[in-house]
């Protein structure tokens, strides 16, 4: 699997998007990028998930570059609830070998009031 | 809610002990998985079941055992842990083994 970079720590105000950047810059053509959060002691969250285009759900937006060697996941109107260690991982869209996700250390967003 | 429960959500036992953790999904998932996340480490992969199959056995020590009866529950049977061992247990189940993971709460397990 492609390892991924994330900045340790952010800090957004409450109520602006907050964005967060990863870098992927050996995925693979048909590896997917990822995202998850984790809210302190609890299981990880699935975000949102794509190939090539950017793709939006109820939670986030995930915007990929063209070249597909970095992302950035936007929270739009962040609350202090989205305060939590946010992962971005690239795993193969079919399996083969470990089908497990392999999580980095990730981005630690803090929502300031 | 996710649709993957863990009970109990936690755990304390001594190094002698035997425990079990169990996993339950209602999603009608076909894959299931054990993540193991200690103290300021990232969640690391354990096991992976398909169709209930073991299909990835991530060189964890023998003294964690799983079971996966049927494709809607797992187990993790513990046995003579040791303190280290001490962390948050994840269980997550997917569609098929390619497919996104949906965690469970996890279950914080102390080994005294």
């Amino acid at each position: 699997d492609a390892k991924t970079t994330q900045p340790p720590s952010m800090d957004c105000a409450e109520g602006r998007a907050a964005n967060l950047p990863c870098n992927h810059s050996t995925i693979s053509g048909n590896e997917y990028v990822y995202w998850y959060r984790q809210i302190h002691s609890q299981g990880p969250q699935y975000i949102i998930h794509g190939l090539k285009n950017n793709e939006t759900n109820e939670m986030a937006s995930l915007i990929i570059t063209e070249d597909r060697k970095s992302s950035t996941l936007i929270l739009p109107h962040a609350t202090l609830r989205d305060t939590a260690v946010y992962y971005c991982i690239v795993r193969p869209s079919s399996g083969g070998g470990a089908d497990g996700l392999t999580f980095g250390k990730g981005t630690h967003l803090i929502i300031q009031p | 809610e996710t649709g993957v429960t863990q009970t109990p959500r936690h755990l304390v036992m001594g190094m002698t002990n035997k425990k079990s953790l169990k996993c339950e999904q209602h999603l009608g998932h076909n894959a299931m998985y054990w993540y193991k996340q200690s103290a300021k480490k990232p969640l690391e992969l354990m096991f992976v079941y398909s169709l209930e199959e073991r299909v990835e056995n991530n060189s964890v020590p023998s003294r964690f055992s799983p079971e996966c009866p049927n494709s809607s529950h797992l187990f993790l049977h513990l046995h003579t842990l040791q303190p280290e061992d001490s962390a948050l247990y994840l269980c997550a189940s997917s569609r098929d083994s390619s497919e996104t993971q949906y965690f469970g709460p996890g279950t914080r397990l102390l080994v005294l």
